[in-house]
C-alpha cells in the first residue's frame, strides 16, 4: 500500500549541529518528494523538494538526497539555529495519483 | 486574498451534530486538497479535487464525511453526525494544478467534538 515512514519522531540537537531526518516509501514508481515544515501553530510550509531524476538538492543550509534504489530520502539541515525548532514531515506522491502521503513528522528541538 | 482561506478557524459541536467547513484556494490553482491533522500526528490524506475531473476520495474514512468543490474554486468538508474521534485540525491546500509540486495550506479548521 502507500505508505512513507519517518524516523526519528523527535530529534534534539545543539545549536550549530546537524540534523537528520530520513523516510522511507513503498511505492518504488514515486517521482517527487518534498519536505514541510511546520512551526507550533502554524500552517506547514515547504522548504525543499526533490525529484526522481536528481540524487541531492541544496538550498543554504538544507539539502534533501534521495536513494531510489533502496526507496529512501533525508533531509540534512546544518549549523542548526534556534528558528529551526518545529515539526518537519516528508512526503511522497505516489504514482498513478495525485496525492501526497506524508510521514508522521519529526518534532525539531535545537537547543541554545 | 493571497493566501488558501478556511474557515471557520475553530469549531466545537456536540456528538451527532453535522459540520461544514469550508476552504477558499488561491486563485487560479486548479488543484485542491483536503487533509486531517489529529493532535501530535502527521497529516492523513482525505480527498483532492482537480478542475473538472472527479475526485479521488480514496482518504475519506467513512460515509459520515463528504466534500465538494463548486465551480471549480471553494470547496466545503461536510462531516455529518459527529463523533469524539473526528476531533481534528482540517487543513486545505491548493496546487496550481495536481503534479505541480508546492502544496499551499491554509490556517486549518480546528473542529472539537464533544
Amino acid at each position: 500500500g502507500e505508505n512513507v515512514e519517518q524516523h526519528p519522531s523527535t530529534l534534539s540537537v545543539q545549536e550549530g549541529d546537524s540534523a537528520v531526518i530520513k523516510c522511507t516509501y513503498s511505492d518504488s514508481a514515486s517521482n517527487y518528494f518534498p519536505w514541510y515544515k511546520q512551526e507550533l501553530g502554524k500552517r506547514p510550509q515547504l522548504i525543499i523538494d526533490i525529484r526522481s531524476n536528481v540524487g541531492e538538492k541544496k538550498d543554504q543550509r538544507i539539502a534533501v538526497t534521495l536513494n531510489k534504489t533502496a526507496k529512501h530520502f533525508s533531509l540534512h539541515i546544518t549549523e542548526t539555529q534556534p528558528e529551526d525548532s518545529a515539526v518537519y514531515f516528508c512526503a511522497a506522491q505516489f504514482s498513478g495519483t495525485y496525492k501526497y502521503i506524508f510521514g508522521t513528522g519529526t518534532r525539531l528541538k535545537v537547543l541554545a | 486574498g493571497a493566501g488558501v482561506s478556511q474557515s471557520p478557524s475553530n469549531k466545537v459541536t456536540e456528538k451527532g451534530k453535522d459540520v461544514e467547513l469550508r476552504c477558499d484556494p488561491i486563485s487560479g490553482h486548479t488543484a485542491l486538497y483536503w487533509y486531517r491533522q489529529s493532535l501530535g500526528q502527521g497529516l492523513e490524506f482525505l480527498i483532492y479535487f482537480q478542475g473538472n475531473s472527479a475526485p479521488d476520495k480514496s482518504g475519506l474514512p467513512s460515509d459520515r464525511f463528504s466534500a465538494e468543490r463548486t465551480g471549480g474554486s471553494v470547496s466545503t468538508l461536510t462531516i455529518q453526525r459527529t463523533q469524539q474521534e473526528d476531533s481534528a485540525v482540517y487543513l486545505c491546500a491548493s496546487s496550481l494544478r495536481l503534479a505541480a509540486g508546492e502544496l499551499f495550506f491554509g490556517e486549518g479548521s480546528r473542529l472539537t467534538v464533544l
